[in-house]
């Protein structure tokens, strides 16, 4: 089992530009979540995905979207990047809801320019 | 709104010794609490997940503790290797499906 993967590691983009943040895990997890990090400010919540066709805003939702595409993927758009988006993003996924175990992907690395 | 809080944030002790690494929340009424491990450039692994029920739970050199009532919890690692330096975070939600609130982490460092 690859557990949660993310595409791409890494990636720089300009101010203005667009992209999405891909998200898949092969745990067969009903649940998922997208986070940021950034020095002194800790772990932070994006959105969610409790189940298969439902997300909800979490902490710091302003300037992304995200689609849960199906049961194995959740993806997070950047509509027009600016540079307060630059950090690193984790994807997690979850069997049934934020107090089971949470497993982690490896991040991906944004930089805005 | 609740806020976890883990002192120190940093801490260097040398190969062998136990140590404690401490984690404060507000809200009492929490689900459970976890424990994380994270590498340098790397994601968040699970090391422990406390019931609220429970008191403690153990995987090998590691302890942790809670107590709900007085909004904390300690991980213990005992006789530690430099292999244990990373960023320990610990976590909590309100209720099962509530997400995560993640303390800001303490950076270990065990030295040879």
């Amino acid at each position: 089992n690859a557990g949660v993967t993310q595409t791409p590691k890494f990636q720089v983009l300009k101010t203005g530009q667009s992209m999405t943040l891909q998200c898949a895990q092969d745990m067969n997890h009903n649940s998922m979540y997208w986070y940021r990090q950034d020095p002194g400010m800790g772990l932070r919540l994006i959105y969610y995905s409790a189940s298969e066709g439902t997300t909800d805003k979490g902490e710091v939702p302003n300037g992304y979207n995200v689609s849960r595409l199906n049961k194995r993927e959740f993806s997070l758009r950047l509509e027009s990047a600016a540079p307060s988006q630059t950090s690193v993003y984790f994807c997690a996924s979850s069997e049934a809801g934020a107090g089971e175990t949470q497993y982690f992907g490896p991040g991906t690395r944004l930089l805005v320019l | 709104k609740q806020e976890v809080t883990q002192i120190p944030a940093a801490l260097s002790v040398p190969e062998g010794e136990n140590l404690v690494l401490n984690c404060s929340f507000t809200d009492s009424a929490i689900y459970n609490l976890q424990w994380f491990r994270q590498d340098p450039g790397k994601g968040l692994t699970s090391l422990l997940l406390i019931q609220s029920s429970q008191r403690e739970q153990t995987s090998g050199r590691l302890n942790a503790s809670l107590d709900k009532s007085s909004g904390r919890s300690t991980l213990y690692i005992a006789a530690s290797q430099p292999g244990d330096s990373a960023t320990y975070l610990c976590a909590v939600p309100n209720s099962g499906n509530t997400p995560l609130v993640f303390g800001k982490g303490t950076r270990l460092s065990v030295i040879a």
